[in-house]
């Protein structure tokens, strides 16, 4: 099973709405990790968790909150986000193994903010 | 900084011909690449990685290559179908790092 499962599938919220994003993968991967991608651009790395603690946050704004409660879920919450942040969100997953590192991607959250 | 280019970024090409996507990185000091394609508004599917130490790798209709000298790494598509358009991203990994570097991506149309 290389299955990464993401929810909601869509999601619309307001500037002072609090959500959260919910990630799940059941690989066994040890590394977790949050992209946002705009409309024709490549996804642009936001967080990786690695061993279920925090290792690469990528300047993201404090509005972004991630969460990794154990080794197969991923959650992210949302705060007072800005209309800019209206993007798909997708959440990866991959060995920590030195010989693959290879990503699985979930189907993504559209998230739009009004 | 690693930078990662694909050109082009929009191909057409008639349903039945093989055809080569490309990928250029600026920094050869890669630990592995991965090619990915994108249905509109969907995640990321992974087609092949290539570990900085091999040459190639195939699955089915697909090949890539790797060439870390020349930074560049190709996907060959044969015997195009229409269920292929989609746009393909690669994506470099630096060496011990996690990080992944997309490219630009390229959006291919198969015309049947």
């Amino acid at each position: 099973d290389t299955e990464v499962t993401q929810t909601p599938k869509h999601l619309v919220m307001g500037m002072t709405n609090k959500k959260s994003l919910k990630c799940e993968q059941h690989m066994g991967h040890r590394a977790m990790y949050w992209y946002k991608q705009k409309a024709k651009k490549p996804p642009e790395l936001m967080f990786v968790y690695s061993y279920e603690k925090l290792s690469i946050n990528e300047s993201v704004p404090s509005r972004f909150s991630p969460e990794c409660p154990n080794s197969s879920l991923l959650n992210l919450h949302l705060h007072a986000l800005q209309p800019e942040d209206s993007a798909l969100y997708l959440c990866a997953s991959s060995q920590r193994d030195l010989s693959s590192y290879e990503q699985y991607f979930g189907p993504g959250t559209r998230l739009t903010v009004t | 900084k690693q930078e990662v280019t694909q050109i082009p970024a929009a191909l057409s090409v008639p349903e039945g011909e093989n055809l080569v996507l490309n990928c250029s990185f600026t920094d050869s000091a890669i630990y592995n690449l991965q090619w990915f394609r994108q249905d509109p508004g969907k995640g990321l599917t992974s087609l092949l990685l290539i570990q900085s130490s091999q040459r190639e790798q195939t699955s089915g209709r697909l090949n890539a290559s790797l060439d870390k000298s020349s930074g560049r790494s190709t996907l060959y598509i044969a015997a195009s179908q229409p269920g292929d358009s989609a746009t393909y991203l690669c994506a470099a990994r630096r060496g011990g790092n996690e990080k992944l570097t997309f490219g630009t991506g390229t959006r291919l149309t198969i015309i049947p």
